[in-house]
């Protein structure tokens, strides 16, 4: 069955505003990565989190392993920070493939 | 500094023709690397990745091969392309234990 569930699968925020991306997992993952696909299609990397927090400007990441969960939280929103962000996360039976979101749709209105 | 280049950027053809797709990363010795998969709108799936040269393992079976011909480059072809083929197809790469990276994908179209 889906191990990482995604949610929302869609949000629309207005610029200046902000709100919380979250993964949960069915089994337990070792890490936790968060892309950004913007509308070339290319996907940025935004965190890599083995535990713990994370900061980068107006996005913070935060991985509790024990509790099976990731959030990305994006604060101050701005146009250039629409696109489709998903995790990925690492099982601990394989060091090569990554359990994949369904990815959460976001538009930044002005 | 790493780069990873795709090509092509984008490739229209027919049903039952070949494919070679092409990635080559600059800047890291032995990377592993990966070759993923994206329908419209959908989300990915890992099709091969490589941890040395010479050597694939396939994730999922969709009538494609990859194949590692140097340290540098990651090929993913097939002899005779389906209608189900189209989509999105990126490459990336990783150290052990570290971020995932990505080229800017090929977008194929089967018609």
């Amino acid at each position: 069955g889906d191990q990482v569930e995604q949610s929302p699968s869609a949000l629309s925020l207005h610029e200046g505003t902000g709100s919380a991306l979250r993964c949960n997992f069915t089994t337990t993952m070792r890490a936790v990565q968060w892309f950004q696909q913007n509308s070339r299609g290319s996907l940025i990397n935004l965190f890599y989190l083995a535990s713990g927090t994370k900061e980068n400007g107006r996005l913070k990441s935060t991985f509790n392993s024990k509790e099976s969960y990731s959030t990305l939280h994006i604060r101050d929103a701005q146009l250039e920070d629409s696109g489709t962000y998903f995790c990925a996360a690492e099982a601990g039976d394989s060091n090569y493939q990554l359990i994949w979101g369904s990815g959460t749709k976001l538009i930044i209105k002005p | 500094a790493q780069t990873i280049h795709q090509w092509p950027v984008a490739e229209i053809k027919a049903v039952g023709s070949p494919l070679s797709l092409g990635c080559t990363i600059k800047g890291k010795s032995s990377p592993n690397l990966y070759w993923y998969w994206q329908a419209t709108g959908g989300t990915l799936q890992q099709l091969f990745y490589s941890i040395t040269v010479g050597q694939v393992e396939s994730v999922v079976q969709l009538n494609l091969s990859a194949s590692r011909p140097k340290d540098d480059q990651f090929i993913l072809s097939t002899e005779k392309l389906l209608l189900s083929h189209s989509g999105f197809y990126l490459c990336a790469w990783s150290l052990e234990g570290e971020r995932l990276f990505f080229g800017h994908g090929t977008k194929l179209s089967v018609l």
